[in-house]
C-alpha cells in the first residue's frame, strides 16, 4: 500500500450537518486528490493539491470545500450534507507527473446521508 | 460531459477466455492512458498505461491497444481467470496547471470458472 489513510471509512450522517473526511499520506507525495465513486459515473474528481495551501476545484466541486495545511493531510468538507453526497470518497496521491508517477489510492470513505 | 466514454457496463467471460473494455475520449491534449482495477472495498489500482506515440503495450495477459486517430483505446486481458473479476476504470490526463486524471464510468468484469 503507497501509505494513505482515509478516515473515518464509514460515515452516516443526517441532511444538513457539516462532515469532514480526511485523507492522511506518509509518502511525502506533492499531489493529493479528492474523488467520489457512484454507479455509472466511475470516479469524479471533486478538488485537488498540487502543494501545500494550493488547491483548484474538479469536475463536481459544488457542495465541498477542501484545506491542505501540512503535507501529508488533505481535508475535504460538506458544509451542509446533502442525500445527493452520499458515496464512496477515494483519497489519491501521487509524487510527480501522472506519466511519471501513478495515482495511488486510499481504500476510500462509505458516507450516508439520511 | 462525459470525456472519457467505457464500455461495455458489465461483462461475463468464461474462464481463459479474452476480456475486451473499450474507451474512447475527445480530449486530443489527452496524454496518457492508465487502465485501473478496483477490487470490492479496495481503491483503484493502476494495472497498466499506455501513452499516445505507441499503439499497443503488453504487460503479461493484459494488452492496451491505442488507436490516435479515431480517440480510442482499449484493454485486453488474455486467458481471463476468476481472480481477474473485478472492476475496470480507463482513464487519460493531461496537462492543465496541474496533472487530473478522468476516469470513465467503469466496466464490472465477472470471470465465470
Amino acid at each position: 500500500d503507497a501509505g494513505i489513510t482515509q478516515s473515518p471509512r464509514h460515515k452516516v450522517t443526517e441532511t444538513g450537518t457539516p462532515v469532514t473526511l480526511r485523507c492522511h499520506q506518509t509518502e511525502n507525495h506533492r499531489y493529493m486528490y479528492w474523488y467520489r465513486q457512484d454507479p455509472g459515473h466511475g470516479l469524479r474528481l471533486i478538488h485537488y493539491s498540487y502543494g501545500v495551501k494550493d488547491t483548484d476545484k474538479g469536475e463536481v466541486s459544488d457542495g465541498y470545500s477542501v484545506s491542505r495545511s501540512k503535507t501529508e493531510d488533505f481535508l475535504l468538507t460538506l458544509e451542509s450534507a446533502t442525500s445527493s453526497q452520499t458515496s464512496v470518497y477515494f483519497c489519491a496521491i501521487t509524487s510527480d507527473s501522472l506519466g511519471n508517477s501513478p495515482l495511488h489510492f486510499g481504500n476510500g470513505t462509505r458516507l450516508t446521508v439520511t | 460531459q462525459q470525456q472519457v466514454k467505457q464500455s461495455p457496463q458489465s461483462l461475463i467471460v468464461q474462464k481463459g477466455g479474452i476480456s475486451i473494455i473499450n474507451c474512447a475520449y475527445e480530449n486530443t491534449a489527452f496524454d496518457y492512458f492508465p487502465w485501473y482495477q478496483q477490487f470490492p472495498g479496495k481503491g483503484p489500482a493502476l494495472l497498466i498505461a499506455i501513452r499516445p506515440d505507441v499503439s499497443e503495450k503488453k504487460e503479461g495477459r493484459f494488452t492496451i491497444s491505442f488507436n490516435k486517430s479515431a480517440k480510442q483505446f482499449s484493454l485486453h486481458i488474455m486467458d481471463s481467470q476468476p481472480g481477474d473479476s473485478a472492476t475496470y476504470f480507463c482513464a487519460a490526463s493531461t496537462w492543465e496547471g496541474s496533472y487530473k486524471l478522468i476516469f470513465g464510468s467503469g466496466t464490472r468484469l465477472l470471470v465465470r470458472p
